[in-house]
């Protein structure tokens, strides 16, 4: 079956770091470009971040250029999202979805995994 | 950034009902918009892309229409399952936008 779900969310304090990964299966996970999506709570969905299906292409959102890192080993079906000098509006549910094509510019979402709860506070 | 706006906010119908959900950009976006159905707890599923072409598996109640800053999702005949919060999305800039959502409630 062809699946995606995300993991390592938590509770973090401002101004500190968390890292999510999300696992994949059922695909050819180097063929996939990947994206990050967040839903604050009460919120609509955000676009974070892209990785090309290599890994030699990433893009950002411009709420978290510079502290957020997506990254991805091929060899172990995982994508990656670091997080740095997190604050409050950081706190959402973290999403990856599939991108039908591998290329940095593979926009169209075919498939979305579950998500995992970010929360930023004291 | 391109902003998406989705009307209405929030639908109550019945099951059988037709339901109609629209979607405008604050440019001209071609046909790259996708629509996607949200559960809570659940992952979002991809309903719909490049404006109009059925994603496999979907039901084919589900259709999309538009092009341009206007676009529409029609649920023809609504089904139990249909209960859910519905989301357009551009990707046509590098930056991916959607809407604010519109959640279909029983009515």
């Amino acid at each position: 079956e062809v699946q995606l779900w995300a993991s390592g969310g938590g509770l973090v304090q401002p101004g500190g770091s968390l890292r999510l990964s999300c696992s994949a299966s059922g695909f050819t996970f180097s063929t996939s470009a990947m994206h990050w999506v967040r839903q604050a709570p009460g919120k609509g969905l955000e676009w974070v971040s892209v990785i090309s299906g290599s890994g030699d292409g990433t893009y950002y959102a411009d709420s978290v250029k510079g502290r957020f890192t997506i990254s991805r080993d091929n060899s172990k079906n995982t994508l990656y999202l670091q997080m740095n000098s997190l604050r409050a509006e950081d706190t959402a549910v973290y999403y990856c979805a599939k991108a039908d094509c591998s290329r940095i510019g593979c926009k169209r979402f075919d498939l979305w995994g579950r998500g995992t709860l970010v929360t930023v506070s004291s | 950034d391109i902003q998406m706006t989705q009307s209405p906010s929030t639908l109550s119908a019945s099951v059988g009902d037709r339901v109609t959900i629209t979607c405008r950009a604050s440019q001209s976006i071609s046909d790259w918009l996708a629509w996607h159905q949200h559960k809570p707890g659940e992952a979002p599923k991809v309903l719909i892309y490049k404006a109009s072409s059925l994603e496999s598996g979907v039901p084919s109640r589900f259709s999309g229409s538009g092009s341009g800053t206007e676009f529409t999702l029609t649920i023809s005949s609504l089904q139990p399952d249909d209960f859910a919060t519905y989301y357009c999305q551009q990707y046509s800039s590098p930056s991916l936008t959607f809407g604010g959502g519109t959640k279909v409630e029983i009515k």
